[in-house]
Formats: structure tokens, C-alpha cells, sequence
């Protein structure tokens, strides 16, 4: 069975740092894998997702994702962090079998961004 | 192009009620998908349709139940309301079934149950 696994639940970083947010994943054939985020009060909003076309994979706002096999991980970075990146991140994994898939979440991580 | 919408946006039901939420897809999109989070289990996943089918269900018990309807709008109804269903309940629809579509997330149900 697929799974994902979030390192830290809450990351703090100041303004204009460095965003680094991990996830493992776990999945016995090629995975889909996704950044999801998610603002107080709101949906979910796809950030990128991986698909086996380029292992480093360009999402909005600046976020970018590298995938890597051996490592069975799909990190979330930014290089500088800005206020409004203040927000609750998931990494989710899905198969690629055709028919019905089903995205698997991590336990998301928060992400705090101090002045 | 509209975004996913749901209905209600709050809702404070008994122990033992039933309950049933609404989905709109954002037009033209088949799928529909529906997500239970709370703070201790996280994201799990309730059940996907698409045109009218139930195409996956995720392990939930029989009380959760939903339905699509031809326009691709979805309900869910939870019977016998439990304290443990109280969470935020998300909709997502896409153009297809399976991973390869994006899925786009409505802002959610509160489902509170005293």
C-alpha cells in the first residue's frame, strides 16, 4: 500500500530563507506525488506534481520539488521565504495503474514564516 | 470558470442525526472526490465518482454514503452521526478519473457533531 511520510509537523523559517519541507514516499510501482497547500479556512491547492516527465518539477509561487528514486523522496523547496508562504503543506502520493487511483496524504507539515 | 463549491459551509448536527453534504464540480469536470480531515487522522479518503459511478471508496464504514448525479454534482450523507465524524469534509473534482487530472479542492464542509 502506498504511504507518505512528512518529516515535522511544524517548520519554522524567517523571511527570506530558505523553505525546506520532506516527504518520503512508499509505493511498489511508479508513483504520482503532489505538493499540495492549504490556507486557513480553505481548500487544498495544487502546488505541483510529479509525473516522471523531469525529476525536478516547477510548481507556483516559486516552490519546486526534486524527486528522487533512491531516496524515495520528493522534498518541497523555495529559495527565499515571503510572509504569505505562512500556510499548512501536504505531500500525497497516488499509482500510476490506470483506473482508480486514489491520492494518499501525509500528515502535512505547517509552515511558519517569521518577520 | 467557477470553482468547486460546497454546501454548507457550517453545520452543527446532533449525535445519531444524519446528515448530507453537497458538491458542485467545476463545470465540465466528471470526477468527483470526497476527503475527510481532521487534526488527529489527517486527510482520508471517502469515495470518488465519476459519471454517476462510484469508482473507488476508501475505509470508511457503511454510514458514509454518497451519490452523483447526472450534472456531476455530488452529495455525501452520513447516517447516525458519531463525536468521531465531527471534521472538515473537501470535495475535489477533475476532468477524469485517475491520477493523471489534476484534482481542484472546494473550501470544505465544518461538520460539527455534540
Amino acid at each position: 500500500a502506498q504511504s507518505v511520510t512528512q518529516l515535522g509537523s511544524h517548520v519554522s523559517v524567517s523571511e527570506g530563507a530558505l523553505v525546506l519541507l520532506r516527504c518520503n514516499y512508499s509505493s511498489s510501482v511508479p508513483p504520482y506525488l503532489f505538493w499540495y497547500v492549504q490556507y486557513p479556512n480553505q481548500g487544498l491547492q495544487l502546488l505541483l506534481k510529479y509525473t516522471s516527465a523531469a525529476t525536478l518539477v516547477k510548481g507556483i509561487n516559486g516552490f519546486e520539488a526534486e524527486f528522487k528514486k533512491s531516496e524515495t523522496s520528493f522534498h518541497l523547496t523555495k529559495p527565499s521565504a515571503h510572509m504569505s508562504d505562512a500556510a499548512e503543506y501536504f505531500c500525497a502520493v497516488t499509482s500510476k495503474r490506470g483506473g482508480s487511483e486514489k491520492l494518499v496524504f501525509g500528515k502535512g507539515t505547517k509552515l511558519t514564516v517569521n518577520p | 470558470k467557477a470553482g468547486v463549491t460546497q454546501t454548507p459551509r457550517y453545520l452543527i448536527k446532533t449525535r445519531g442525526q444524519q446528515v448530507t453534504l453537497s458538491c458542485s464540480p467545476i463545470s465540465g469536470h466528471r470526477s468527483v472526490s470526497w476527503y475527510q480531515q481532521t487534526p488527529g487522522q489527517g486527510l482520508q479518503f471517502l469515495f470518488e465518482y465519476f459519471s454517476e459511478t462510484q469508482r473507488n471508496k476508501g475505509n470508511f464504514p457503511g454510514r458514509f454514503s454518497g451519490r452523483q448525479f447526472s450534472n456531476s454534482r455530488s452529495e455525501m450523507n452520513v447516517s447516525t452521526l458519531e463525536l468521531g465524524d465531527s471534521a472538515l469534509y473537501l470535495c475535489a473534482s477533475s476532468l477524469g478519473g485517475g491520477a493523471a487530472y489534476e484534482q481542484y479542492f472546494g473550501p470544505g464542509t465544518r461538520l460539527t457533531v455534540t
